[in-house]
C-alpha cells in the first residue's frame, strides 16, 4: 500500500459510454498526476495537477477530462473513447512539484478496456 | 527531446545471479533519477532514488544504482538475485525541478529458481 487508492480497479466501456476513473491520495500531498500505461511503451504523462489547478496537459485528447475537486482526489472522466486508448491508467501524487519532495507515489491502476 | 532509455527489454536469470539493468538519459540540466518497480499484480512502488550527493545509491531489497554523471546513466544492481525479484523494473528522470517525470520502456526481469 502506497496511500494511493484507485477505484475501479478494471472497467469494460463501449465507445458510447461515459465513466469515471477515481483516485484518492491519503497522504497530504499538494500534486496529483495521471498517467497512461500501455503495452511495450514508457508510461505517459497525462495531466498533472498542483494544489488543485492544473499545471500540465500533454497533448490529451478530449474525450479525456481531468478534474480535481481538493488536493487528495483526482478524477478522470471518460467520453467516447477509443479502443485504443484501453490501458492500465496510473494515478501518482507526490507532496510537492519541488524536485527534493517530488518523489512520486503510484496508485495501482484502473485496467480499462474499451470496445 | 528528453528521455530516458533501458536497453534491456526481457531479462532471465538464475537465482544468485548478478543482475546489472541499465538505464541512460539524455542531458540537459539538472536531473533526478529513480528507479521503479511493478511486482506481478502490483502497483509501481519506489526502489530508490537520486537527487545529490553520493552517487552510489542504496534502496530496499538489495538493490543500488550508480549515477555516472559522464555517461548519462544509472544503473541498477543487485549482486545476488532471488526468485522474488521477478518483476518489470522501470528508470525514470526528472529534467529539472518541477519538470516531467520520464520514464523509461521498462525491464522486464525473469528470476528462475
Amino acid at each position: 500500500e502506497t496511500g494511493v487508492t484507485q477505484t475501479p480497479r478494471h472497467l469494460v466501456m463501449g465507445m458510447t459510454n461515459k465513466k469515471s476513473l477515481k483516485c484518492e491520495q491519503h497522504l497530504g500531498h499538494n500534486a496529483m498526476y495521471w498517467y497512461k500505461q500501455s503495452a511495450k511503451k514508457p508510461l505517459e504523462l497525462m495531466f498533472v495537477y498542483s494544489l488543485e489547478e492544473r499545471v500540465e496537459n500533454n497533448s490529451v485528447p478530449s474525450r479525456f477530462s481531468p478534474e480535481c475537486p481538493n488536493s487528495s482526489h483526482l478524477f478522470l472522466h471518460l467520453h467516447t473513447l477509443q479502443p485504443e486508448d484501453s490501458a492500465l491508467y496510473l494515478c501518482a501524487s507526490s507532496q510537492s512539484r519541488r524536485a527534493a519532495q517530488e518523489t512520486q507515489y503510484f496508485g495501482p491502476g484502473t485496467r480499462l478496456l474499451v470496445l | 527531446a528528453q528521455s530516458v532509455s533501458q536497453h534491456n527489454h526481457h531479462v532471465i536469470l538464475s537465482e544468485a545471479a548478478s543482475l546489472e539493468l541499465g538505464c541512460n538519459y539524455s542531458y540537459g540540466g539538472t536531473v533526478n533519477l529513480f528507479w521503479y518497480v511493478q511486482y506481478p499484480g502490483q502497483h509501481l512502488q519506489l526502489l530508490l532514488k537520486y537527487f545529490s550527493g553520493d552517487p552510489l545509491v542504496k534502496g530496499i531489497k538489495g538493490f543500488e544504482a550508480e549515477f555516472i554523471k559522464s555517461k548519462f546513466s544509472f544503473n541498477l544492481r543487485k549482486p545476488s538475485v532471488q526468485w522474488s525479484d521477478t518483476a518489470e523494473y522501470f528508470c525514470a528522470a526528472l529534467f529539472n525541478q518541477g519538470g516531467k517525470l520520464i520514464f523509461g520502456q521498462g525491464t522486464e526481469l525473469s528470476v528462475k529458481p
